[in-house]
């Protein structure tokens, strides 16, 4: 069954403007991740937050998870062309799999 | 040396016709995944192993029979394909089947005609 429901399904902006995806799950998690899928091409992971935590940061990436909402966030900072892509939380809740939300398809124009 | 790698990268066949996917994964991991995603991208796990040992099956058609004759690798077998078998099929591996994030193939775009 699916756990991630992502918003918005799709997102488009300027290159230098911050991008912002919303995921929102259902039962209790170990952990959340982010994954990045580049047309025709794997996902490929970005960012791996814990229930215990509250924000991460990688570069120009910032989560924040939320576990009394259940739900988490994906900014990305001064976006370019190169962040197109679909945006993927999985949620990991000691299941031994991780579960997907359906992406956010972000589109940053030049 | 790409860490996950499967093949083929696209297959297209008729409708009753048996395949395969091959994965290999070099990074020494000890679970490995078979996903499929449709073509509104939804992804669905279909199978993990665990060296070598089956550890989930969701609910796939048994049309569908995973392999894995070492912990490196895990093939997808697929009798007696359907229109509806028509999707990307990404193998993954991770460290353990707890916490951690998992590396993903290039993907293999199934067409049953």
């Amino acid at each position: 069954s699916q756990q991630g429901e992502e918003d918005p399904q799709a997102l488009s902006i300027q290159e230098g403007e911050n991008a912002t995806m919303n995921c929102s799950y259902k039962t209790s998690i170990n952990n959340l991740q982010w994954y990045r899928q580049n047309s025709g091409r794997g996902l490929v992971h970005l960012i791996l937050i814990r229930s215990n935590e509250r924000e991460k940061h990688s570069g120009r990436l910032r989560v924040t998870l939320d576990t009394s909402k259940k739900s988490s966030s994906l900014l990305i900072t001064a976006s370019r062309a190169a962040d197109t892509a679909s945006y993927f939380c999985a949620t990991d809740s000691n299941t031994g799999k991780l579960i997907f939300g359906q992406g956010t398809t972000l589109q940053v124009k030049p | 040396d790409t860490a996950v790698s499967q093949t083929p990268k696209y297959l297209v066949t008729q409708m009753g016709n048996d395949k395969s996917i091959k994965c290999e994964q070099n990074l020494g991991h000890d679970t490995m995944y078979w996903y499929k995603q449709d073509s509104k991208k939804f992804l669905k796990i279909m199978f993990s192993y665990n060296n070598k040992e089956l550890i989930i099956n969701e609910t796939v058609p048994n049309r569908f029979s995973p392999k894995s004759p070492d912990k490196a690798h895990l093939n997808l077998h697929i009798n007696s394909l359907e229109l509806g078998d028509s999707a990307v099929y990404f193998c993954a591996s991770s460290q353990d089947s707890w916490g951690g994030g998992y590396t993903f193939g290039s993907g293999t775009r199934l067409t049953v005609v």
